[in-house]
């Protein structure tokens, strides 16, 4: 089962606020990616992890932006001192194994006011 | 490093009426290929996938899409389409490297109008 589950699902925070996302894959994958999609764009990579390691990071990811996977299973993402820049759909996915594909959860939608 | 480009950013098309969605893509290395669908308010559906092998790919719902090598293109169609079909439409394209991140289109909003 390739079945992610993101929490939660809609976030409105103020600007300057601290916030923090978790994605679930329902089973274990090694690689697991974070993406940051806006209104009329495409997703865009943000980071990914191979079991709890982070082998990489965008540009996109600024010094408030931190990724941990500290078990190798869950996920999250905190976003410190929000902006109004970092409203938008995040998306997490997981890569299974042998495969080339990444199944997506549902995503947050963030809206910072 | 990779591109993807969807220069239609809204196709309106009637109900049985077929349909072309166009990707091209640039990669200075060999690439994997995928369209991904989005419904309105829910996440992203694997569409189809070229991997290697026969150029033509198909989906269970009717879609396929052809890998062109020359024209560095992978439309998608479909024969007749159906109002369900109304949604956002992402070409994606991952190099073969270690990291498989996805690179994705603008999208493509498909509109079926009865």
């Amino acid at each position: 089962d390739t079945g992610v589950s993101q929490n939660p699902r809609h976030k409105i925070t103020k600007r300057g606020q601290n916030v923090t996302f978790r994605c679930d894959p329902i089973s274990e994958h090694n690689r697991l990616y974070w993406y940051r999609q806006t209104l009329g764009q495409g997703p865009e990579f943000l980071t990914y992890f191979q079991n709890e390691a982070q082998l990489e990071k965008s540009r996109l990811l600024s010094d408030r932006f931190s990724a941990e996977r500290p078990k190798g299973s869950f996920s999250t993402l905190e976003i410190q001192r929000t902006e109004q820049g970092d409203s938008a759909m995040y998306l997490c996915a997981v890569k299974p194994g042998q495969t080339y594909e990444q199944y997506f959860g549902p995503g947050t939608r963030l809206t910072v006011t | 490093a990779q591109s993807v480009t969807q220069l239609d950013s809204q196709v309106p098309v009637f109900e049985e009426a077929p349909v072309e969605l166009r990707c091209n893509y640039s990669s200075s290395v060999s690439v994997y290929l995928f369209w991904y669908v989005q419904y309105p308010n829910q996440g992203l559906q694997l569409l189809l996938k070229y991997l290697s092998g026969s150029t033509l790919v198909e989906s269970i719902n009717g879609f396929e899409a052809e890998f062109n090598k020359s024209q560095t293109s992978f439309h998608l169609r479909k024969p007749s389409v159906h109002i369900s079909d109304t949604a956002e439409y992402f070409c994606a394209v991952t190099g073969m490297d270690s990291s498989y991140k996805l690179i994705f289109g603008s999208g493509t909003r498909l509109l079926v109008r009865p």
